[in-house]
């Protein structure tokens, strides 16, 4: 099945620095992949995704790049603020039967030091 | 609109007793999952359901059961509880694979939280 790593576990930053979390998975079939940040007791929320027909996506200060032949995407967080502390997972989805099936990495956790 | 609704968000078992964890979503969502969080291990999937009727197995099953009782509601079991259970529980549910609503987001609920002794 897919296997998704994800590096570093843990990151500080200072404020106003760049944070970038790297993944790579094994399944070539896979077609979507999504970031969900995860604040301390809360729920995990997609913050943002990037489909393998593009190699790039920018939300304001996030931005996702995939590189398909690698089998590598990233997550770039610019000019970071305190509320961005948060553990982030990556995941590779591909669609099978009637659902998505997705893995999950195993966590970044970002901490912003103002 | 309540999105998923996952009850009891705290519970703790002595080992051996058995409880049901459970999941309601009102979205109109056909595939709905559970997850289990570890520390450094992520999300991992115990089980899954394509749509209403269909349950299957995910990477983590040994020690659950599930209950798919209609559309809405994804019920998850421990019929023997385990030190090893003890983790935080989350489910989630996706939009119809094909439809337009369906970009693969997981809409997960609060989660809830299991202490076994």
């Amino acid at each position: 099945g897919e296997n998704v790593e994800q590096h570093p576990s843990t990151l500080s930053v200072q404020e106003g620095d760049s944070a970038v979390i790297k993944c790579t998975y094994s399944d070539s079939a896979s077609n979507y992949f999504p970031w969900y940040k995860q604040e301390l007791g809360k729920r995990p929320q997609l913050i943002i995704d990037i489909r393998s027909n593009v190699g790039e996506k920018k939300d304001q200060r996030i931005a996702v790049t995939l590189n398909k032949t690698a089998k590598h995407f990233s997550l770039h967080i610019t000019e970071t603020q305190p509320e961005d502390s948060a553990v982030y997972f990556c995941a590779a989805s591909i669609r099978s039967g009637g659902y998505q099936k997705v893995t999950f990495g195993t966590g970044t956790k970002l901490q912003v030091i103002p | 609109n309540a999105g998923v609704t996952q009850t009891p968000k705290f519970q703790v078992l002595k080992t051996g007793q058995s409880m049901t964890l459970q999941c309601a979503q009102d979205m109109n969502h056909n595939s709905m999952y559970w997850y289990r969080q570890d520390p450094g291990m992520g999300l991992r999937l115990i089980y899954y359901s394509a749509s209403e009727g269909t349950t299957d197995k995910g990477e983590v099953p040994n020690g659950y059961n599930v209950s798919r009782l209609n559309k809405r509601e994804f019920s998850l079991r421990l019929e023997s509880a385990a030190p090893s259970q003890t983790s935080v529980y989350f489910c989630a549910s996706q939009p119809p694979s094909g439809s337009s609503l369906n970009t693969g987001e997981l809409f997960f609920g609060e989660g809830s939280r299991l202490t076994v002794l």
